[in-house]
């Protein structure tokens, strides 16, 4: 079952626009990460935040974690028609699990247009 | 390569039929995992292993579905009796160490099942 829920499902803009993603979840976590998926390929991990930590970088990534709404944002600066890909948010620890069982989102589909 | 392998990159099998898939990890990653992926239901974690050891199992859909690892490396998921709803793309996963590590996953390409 998903752990929670990504928005958009999908998402449509320019290249050089600012393209941000949601996911929400239901239980406690360890960390939460981001992952791509690019089509008939399998899922590569962008970023990883800790439940301690509440935003990290890392190049046109910003990634925000908010516990208390058990809630995150991916935000990817300057996009470029190669971002177009499938987004996913996992969390890692729901349920009390404590070896990396990731608990998937729906995804988000971002199509980016040069 | 340095990555995820998997094998076959793409299986169609008829019904009722026994399907074998594979897994290389990265050389030195001490946990797997298997996850399926499907259009009606997502991803969805299937089994763990740590070492050749499966903690935990909780995800194989049915008793149809079982997996093992060998020599703490390659794994192979297997599936007795294909159904149709069977029909997804498995993925496989390796990190380096499973316990609270905060490790990010390597997933391989995955392989597209379908079973007519």
């Amino acid at each position: 079952s998903q752990q929670g829920e990504e928005d958009p499902q999908a998402l449509s803009i320019q290249e050089g626009e600012n393209a941000t993603m949601n996911c929400s979840y239901k239980t406690s976590i360890n960390n939460l990460q981001w992952y791509r998926q690019n089509s008939g390929r399998g899922l590569v991990h962008l970023i990883l935040i800790r439940s301690n930590e509440r935003e990290k970088h890392s190049g046109r990534l910003r990634v925000t974690l908010d516990t208390s709404k058990k809630s995150s944002s991916l935000l990817i600066t300057a996009s470029r028609a190669a971002d177009t890909a499938s987004y996913f948010c996992a969390t890692d620890g729901a349920g009390g699990t404590s070896y990396g069982k990731l608990t998937f989102g729906q995804g988000t589909i971002l199509t980016v247009h040069p | 390569g340095a990555g995820v392998s998997q094998s076959p990159s793409n299986k169609v099998t008829e019904k009722g039929k026994d399907v074998e898939l594979r897994c290389d990890p990265i050389s030195g990653h001490t946990a797997l995992y298997w996850y399926r992926q499907s259009l009606g239901q997502g991803l969805e974690f299937l089994i763990y292993f740590q070492g050749n050891s499966a903690p935990d199992k909780s995800g194989l859909p049915s008793d149809r579905f079982s997996a093992e690892r060998t020599g703490g490396s390659v794994s192979t998921l297997t599936i007795q009796r294909t159904q149709q709803e069977d029909s997804a793309v498995y993925l496989c996963a390796s990190s380096l160490v499973g316990p609270i590590s905060n490790q990010p996953q390597h997933f391989g390409d995955g392989t597209r099942l379908s079973i007519l």
